[in-house]
C-alpha cells in the first residue's frame, strides 16, 4: 500500500455541508500538505502541517495531524459547489525532501 | 508573475513514437520534479532536480524516460519509445526550497494509442 493514503475515495454532500477526508501514512515525516486538483488542472497547495503541529486553520480549512497514529484529516467547513475537486494529502519523509501523494478523494459538492 | 508552465498539455501519439514534454518553472525556483499520475491512481514521483543537476531519479520506471534540464532553467522530459502504459498526466512542480509547499503546472496529458 502507499504512503498517504486518502479515504474516503469519493465523498459528495449537499452545499452548506462540512467535508471530512482522511489520510494515512506509513514512515516518519517532516511535514505533511493538502492539495487540491480541479478537473484537467494542476494541484493547488492549500495547507501544511508541520510534524510537531497538531491541529492548523486556514479559512474554512481545518487540518489535524496524529503522528502516534499517522494520520491526518481535513476539514472544509460549510462547502460550496466550487470545492468540488479532488484533494490529496502528501507527505515528505525525514530521509528525503521528495513528496509522496496518495491516490486523493474526490468530493463533489452539490448545489 | 509566471507560474510553472509545461507544454504540451495533451500529447496523442503511436506506441513506439517519442514524445518530449517540457516544463518551465518558476524563475529562481533551483528545484524541479516531475510526476506522474496513471489511470486515476496515486501521484508518483519520477525525479528531482536541484539546479541542473539530478538529485533523485529513483522513480523514473525505465530507460526509456530520459529527463534534462540543462543550464538549470527548464526541463524536458523524453519517452522513447512510447508503450501504452506510459500514458496519464506528466506534472512538473518547482520550489525555491526544497521542503515546503510545491508549485505545479497544469500537467502534460500523454496519450499512447
Amino acid at each position: 500500500s502507499q504512503q498517504g493514503e486518502e479515504d474516503p475515495q469519493a465523498l459528495s454532500i449537499q452545499e452548506g455541508e462540512n467535508a471530512t477526508m482522511n489520510c494515512s501514512y506509513k514512515t516518519s515525516i517532516n511535514n505533511l500538505q493538502w492539495y487540491r486538483q480541479n478537473s484537467g488542472r494542476g494541484l493547488v497547495h492549500l495547507i501544511l502541517i508541520r510534524s510537531n503541529e497538531r491541529e492548523k486553520h486556514s479559512g474554512r480549512l481545518r487540518v489535524t495531524l496524529d503522528t502516534s497514529k499517522k494520520s491526518s484529516s481535513l476539514l472544509i467547513t460549510a462547502s460550496r459547489a466550487a470545492d468540488t475537486a479532488s484533494y490529496f494529502c502528501a507527505t515528505d519523509s525525514t530521509s528525503g525532501s521528495r513528496l509522496t501523494f496518495g491516490e486523493g478523494t474526490q468530493l463533489t459538492v452539490n448545489p | 508573475e509566471a507560474g510553472v508552465t509545461q507544454f504540451p498539455s495533451h500529447s496523442v501519439i503511436e506506441k513506439g513514437q517519442t514524445v518530449t514534454l517540457r516544463c518551465d518553472p518558476i524563475s529562481g525556483h533551483d528545484n524541479l520534479y516531475w510526476y506522474r499520475r496513471v489511470m486515476g491512481k496515486e501521484i508518483k514521483f519520477l525525479l528531482h532536480f536541484v539546479k541542473e543537476s539530478k538529485q533523485d531519479e529513483s522513480g523514473m520506471p525505465n530507460n526509456r524516460f530520459l529527463a534534462e534540464r540543462t543550464g538549470g532553467t527548464y526541463s524536458t522530459l523524453k519517452v522513447q519509445p512510447a508503450e501504452l502504459e506510459d500514458s496519464g498526466v506528466y506534472f512538473c512542480a518547482t520550489t525555491h526550497f526544497n521542503t515546503g509547499e510545491l508549485f505545479f503546472g497544469e500537467g502534460s496529458r500523454l496519450t499512447v494509442l
